[in-house]
């Protein structure tokens, strides 16, 4: 079945340079795309959230790219601090589906000091 | 913020126990919860998608049966694993969103550790 996926699982960054965490998906229905981070022994944490009618969406230090020609999500982190350790997902909704999310397999960030 | 509550957030219990968990929005109204099983390393597994005042709609592969869920009013749903054995053991997290709209994030609980000795 198709599922949203992620090209890399370990993502290691300075502090204070930017991430980039990347996200393929294959389902062209989905309309709705969000970033979670989840953090040891919690539940995901939202982000940002980008619907299919927008190709950019800023938040505090992140901004969510959508590329939909392509099929592809991002995540980008401004000047990374040791708080941003933590696994990232991204999820994909489809309106007809009962707004029942996918997620990736999620890439684990490691922000070195 | 919108705030949801998962409890207990941590469950030692011996093979053939039945456990109880909760799953509360704290600060809104929702019509529909969803119930994931994470094992370790890996991504969020859907359950089941709870709806208030009917049944719930599990996917392909949960045994309806074995976990049972109920979602009694707009802000609680509980999900209760039955007869629980070792392979039950896993990280059991909920989520909800507003009621009324496919664009509306979901947000979760903090989860719930289940260990079944």
């Amino acid at each position: 079945g198709e599922s949203v996926g992620l090209h890399l699982p370990t993502l290691s960054v300075q502090e204070g340079d930017n991430s980039i965490i990347n996200c393929a998906y294959s389902n062209s229905a989905s309309d709705y795309f969000i970033w979670y981070k989840q953090e040891s022994g919690k539940g995901p944490q939202f982000i940002i959230d980008i619907r299919s009618n927008m190709d950019k969406r800023q938040g505090q230090r992140v901004t969510v790219l959508l590329n939909k020609t392509v099929k592809h999500l991002s995540l980008q982190i401004a000047a990374t601090q040791p708080g941003d350790s933590a696994v990232y997902f991204c999820a994909e909704k489809e309106e007809s589906n009962d707004y029942k999310l996918s997620f990736g397999a999620g890439t684990t960030v490691t922000v070195r000091a | 913020g919108a705030v949801v509550s998962q409890h207990p957030s941590w469950v030692i219990c011996k093979s053939g126990t039945s456990v109880k968990i909760e799953c509360r929005s704290l600060d809104f109204q929702a019509t529909t919860m969803f119930w994931y099983r994470q094992f370790p390393k890996q991504s969020l597994m859907l359950m089941a998608t709870s709806n208030e005042g009917s049944k719930a709609t599990y996917e392909q592969g949960v045994e309806k049966d074995k976990f049972l869920i109920n979602h009694a009013s707009l802000t609680l749903s509980t999900l209760t694993v039955t007869s629980a054995h070792p392979e039950d053991s896993s990280f059991y997290i909920c989520s909800a969103s507003r009621t009324g709209g496919g664009g509306q994030p979901q947000h979760f609980g903090d989860g719930t550790r289940l260990s079944i000795l």
